[in-house]
């Protein structure tokens, strides 16, 4: 059974810019959760798909935004890119249901110079 | 609001002795709580978690958490320490009717050090 994919694994931008990053999650997950990690805010919930709709957001601006597709497959993307958005970012799903764990991808590794 | 605290940034245990990774939690309801591990490098992965029932919980590679409710504590325990088991430990919390949101609340992480 094929895991969480992310992709790209790293990248590297320049301020002001804008990326995707993908993830494609476990078969038969329908929701999907995007992470950021720095060392200095430790894991910050970014947002919560589900069936294709937003069904929760964190504190992040409006640059951060998602969308989930038909088959489950999520995006991710970030407008002018500052140099405090360099991070892990995480995407992780889920069965339905509050008792359900995450399955993590590894993440793609996002450099902002 | 739920929330996490890791009291412990890091925690060092020789091979072979018994492991604690402390955890505490707020919930306004009923907690659902997890244990993640994070290798360098890598997303996480799951180790245990508690839903309802028995208050020990076991889990991955010998790992095992119990649940206190009046102290408000999830603490993950190994009673032997191994080398590999090194790495970023993360406690997590869920409301078990979704109030305050459906995504987890995660804590600021423990590092495990074991030493050989």
């Amino acid at each position: 059974k094929a895991g969480v994919t992310q992709t790209p694994r790293y990248l590297i931008k320049t301020r002001g810019q804008q990326v995707t990053l993908s993830c494609s999650p476990i078969s038969g997950h329908r929701s999907v959760s995007w992470y950021q990690q720095t060392p200095g805010q430790g894991l910050q919930f970014l947002f919560e798909y589900f069936s294709e709709t937003q069904r929760n957001k964190g504190n992040f601006p409006g640059r951060f935004s998602g969308r989930q597709f038909s088959n489950s497959r999520s995006e991710m993307n970030v407008s002018t890119l500052e140099l405090g958005d360099s991070a892990l970012y995480l995407c992780a799903s889920s069965l339905a249901g509050q008792g359900s764990s995450y399955t993590f991808g590894s993440g793609t590794r996002l450099t902002v110079v | 609001a739920q929330s996490v605290a890791q009291p412990e940034d890091q925690v060092n245990v020789a091979e072979g002795n018994p492991l604690t990774v402390k955890c505490t939690y707020s919930v306004s309801g009923n907690p659902y709580l997890f244990w993640y591990v994070q290798y360098p490098n890598r997303g996480l992965q799951f180790l245990l978690k508690y839903i309802t029932g028995d208050n020990l919980v076991k889990g991955s590679y010998g790992f095992e958490a119990e649940f206190n409710k009046s102290q408000t504590s999830f603490h993950l325990k190994k009673p032997s320490a191994l080398v590999s088991d090194s790495a970023l430990y993360f406690c997590a919390v869920r409301d078990a009717w979704g109030r305050g949101g459906q995504n987890f609340v995660f804590g600021p992480g423990t590092r495990l050090s074991v030493l050989p």
